[in-house]
């Protein structure tokens, strides 16, 4: 399995203002992604974070809204940028090493006012 | 449209009790993966399945992969409170590291 954190856990941002989501792994994977959770429902797959190019975005999220970046085999970043309420959602990111099994992060908490 | 039907979407029972959770599909899936989410933290991985026919047992939870493998079940065995949660079944298409969630099945063992 993989231990990944992320950081903020839970945020209250102002509308208009953007926030990065960092996510570390505690080892090398070949994949990472990027998902939206709202409350109590299911995981919507925002973009898959590749390393060394450019990420490829799920239909109906844009890299404008939602920059990744993915540095090296270990870390990667979300950004959600120019707030609205509805953004207000669980963001989580998933590492996958093993084909096809993800792990998953505990997720960052944002509330957008 | 929903690529994976969970249901039920709702299931609250006492302690003590058994309950099956099925994720339905006409798509075939490499794999099959469950997953349990707690209030406040990421899905955890509780199992992988990848055979057509397939049953793995994790303690008082069996998990079956249909022959066709485009449907499986979650059998949880004498319930506790513990096994509350939010239940996601997520399948694999060849070729493709992504998931395709189910809505989920929100768990409640009462006491």
């Amino acid at each position: 399995s993989a231990v990944i954190s992320q950081k903020p856990s839970r945020d209250i941002c102002q509308r208009g203002t953007s926030l990065t989501i960092q996510c570390q792994v505690d080892s090398q994977v070949t994949m990472m992604f990027w998902y939206r959770q709202q409350p109590g429902q299911s995981l919507t797959l925002i973009a898959t974070a590749n390393q060394g190019s450019e990420a490829t975005y799920e239909s109906g999220f844009v890299i404008d809204k939602f920059p990744i970046s993915r540095p090296n085999l270990t870390f990667s970043t979300l950004t959600v940028s120019n707030m609205s309420p509805e953004d207000s959602s669980i963001y989580l990111c998933s590492a996958d090493r093993q084909g096809e099994t993800q792990y998953f992060g505990p997720g960052t908490r944002l509330l957008v006012l | 449209t929903q690529l994976l039907e969970q249901s039920p979407q709702f299931l609250s029972i006492q302690e003590g009790e058994n309950l099956t959770v099925y994720c339905n599909s006409s798509s075939v899936f490499s794999s099959l993966q469950w997953y349990r989410q707690e209030p406040g933290e990421g899905p955890v991985l509780l199992v992988t399945v990848v055979t057509g026919g397939e049953v793995k047992k994790l303690k008082r939870l069996t998990f079956q992969f249909g022959d066709a493998r485009k449907d499986s079940s979650l059998h949880i065995t004498a319930a506790q409170t513990g096994d509350t949660g939010l239940y996601l079944c997520a399948g694999a298409q060849g070729g493709s590291e992504k998931l395709v969630f189910g809505k989920g099945t929100k768990l409640t063992v009462n006491p």
